[in-house]
């Protein structure tokens, strides 16, 4: 399958202080990224979906001046957690999907490894 | 909207055996997929099986298959032959047939421990 992959793998950063997490899709073109957040011992939660070159679409309950989505290029979203929080610590995974062309059709998402994030 | 119920947090099997992970899900769309996903303790996720709504065959990868039943909407996943390697959670999810719109509903999990 292909390979995306996230940088930083965990960051532990001040109260206050803004984050940016990187997804890349390695040997295809990611039409479509999506970032979910996990709290320990539970499920993925989306948090948005971003198209390439265009804004991203918050699921609701997701402030989206806190969690700034940029997906400029086919290959790379970037996720900023701005003024972040205790509360903010978490476990951020991105996936990345690549359509492939209109029709009955189904296109796999690929994961990342996620990003550990902690704010003290 | 659509939801995915997974009623047993936890299973335990015992190495080479067989177990079921239950799934239900509700939707009133009559095109989607359903998918099986293991995270295990690197917490990457991984796919492990899929099924297409419109197919009536259950899928089968190796040693996972699936039983699903489209009237009743459930989704259970069978590992047979279960190695340590299979400890893992299990997240049953849904998505849609909508084209690029569409994005996967997770369940709540399944914890799958397997004992020697």
């Amino acid at each position: 399958g292909a390979v995306v992959s996230q940088h930083p793998s965990w960051v532990i950063c001040k109260s206050g202080t803004s984050v940016k997490i990187e997804c890349r899709s390695l040997d295809f073109q990611a039409t479509t990224m999506f970032w979910y957040r996990q709290f320990p011992k539970q499920s993925l939660m989306l948090m948005a979906t971003s198209n390439e070159g265009s804004k991203a679409t918050y699921e609701q309950g997701v402030e989206k001046d806190k969690f700034l989505i940029n997906h400029a290029s086919l290959t790379l979203s970037t996720l900023t957690v701005t003024s972040a929080h205790p509360e903010d610590s978490s476990f951020y995974i991105c996936s990345a999907r690549d359509f492939k062309g209109s029709g009955r059709g189904w296109n796999e998402q690929f994961f990342g490894p996620g990003t550990r994030l902690t704010v003290l | 909207a659509q939801t995915v119920t997974q009623s047993q947090p936890e299973m335990s099997v015992q190495e080479a055996e067989t177990v079921t992970l239950s799934c239900t899900y509700d939707t009133s769309e009559s095109d989607y997929y359903l998918f099986w996903y293991k995270q295990p303790p690197s917490r990457q996720m991984i796919l492990v099986i899929r099924q297409e709504a419109y197919k009536q065959q259950n899928a089968t990868e190796n040693r996972f298959s699936v039983n699903f039943q489209k009237a009743a909407k459930s989704f259970s996943l069978k590992i047979s032959d279960s190695q340590l390697g299979d400890a893992a959670m299990y997240f049953c999810a849904y998505k849609g047939g909508t084209g690029t719109a569409s994005k996967l509903t997770f369940g709540t999990g399944t914890r799958l421990q397997v004992t020697l």
